[in-house]
């Protein structure tokens, strides 16, 4: 089936340690996205990617790192830098010059 | 800036009981206004897609309608099922997406 996958579903860090969440695609979408949900807020972009080996920041983009090695492939690596990590982490692509972005199942990540 | 909000942050019905979610947005030059629906711990799923006033989509019991400053999704005789948060975003000229805080629906059998 065609979809969005996003590992683990539910992650647990320990203060001071990187943690890595995959996100891969089989639709053939050029552009992904990384979205972070907060209780009580909107969405809020993290990094995107338009095209293998390219990226750009988002709103919230201090604390992550991202990699486009690969078009099915955009994993975001949640650093020690970033303050406040626990939260709901979603991936979506989209179609070149399409409107509208599909997500995928979402990653939980807690600071323990 | 691009801003949606959305109204009511929570809404209670009961089945059947019909009613409708706001959506008010400012945006400079509309590309797109989205509705999505979120289960508890999912990611949202995608329903509509408007892109100019005047503008109607329907997909069983829901109907979205856009004017120029905001868009509202119609539920009708609603069931237990249709319970979610439901999410508008625009995109404006800038190409970025721009989420509300969602509408959190709960219908009582």
């Amino acid at each position: 089936d065609g979809g969005i996958t996003q590992s683990p579903k539910y992650l647990f860090r320990k203060e001071g340690q990187n943690v890595t969440l995959s996100c891969e695609q089989n639709l053939n979408h050029d552009a992904m996205y990384w979205y972070r949900q907060d209780p009580g807020q909107g969405l809020r972009l993290i990094y995107y990617s338009q095209i293998v080996n390219d990226f750009q920041k988002g709103d919230i983009a201090e604390g992550y790192s991202v990699s486009r090695e690969k078009k099915e492939s955009f994993p975001l690596t949640v650093t020690s830098a970033q303050k406040n990590p626990t939260a709901f982490y979603l991936c979506a692509s989209s179609s070149a010059g399409a409107n509208t972005i599909y997500f995928g199942e979402g990653s939980w990540l807690t600071v323990v | 800036e691009d801003q949606v909000t959305q109204s009511p942050e929570a809404l209670r019905l009961q089945e059947g009981e019909s009613s409708s979610l706001n959506c008010s947005y400012t945006v400079s030059g509309l590309r797109g206004l989205f509705w999505y629906r979120q289960d508890p711990g999912k990611g949202p799923e995608f329903l509509f897609t408007l892109y100019s006033a005047g503008e109607e989509k329907e997909k069983e019991r829901l109907k979205a309608t856009l004017t120029k400053k905001e868009s509202f999704l119609h539920i009708t005789a609603p069931k237990p099922e249709d319970s979610a948060t439901y999410l508008c975003a625009v995109r404006g000229g800038a190409q970025k997406l721009v989420f509300g805080q969602g509408t959190r629906l709960t219908i009582n059998p």
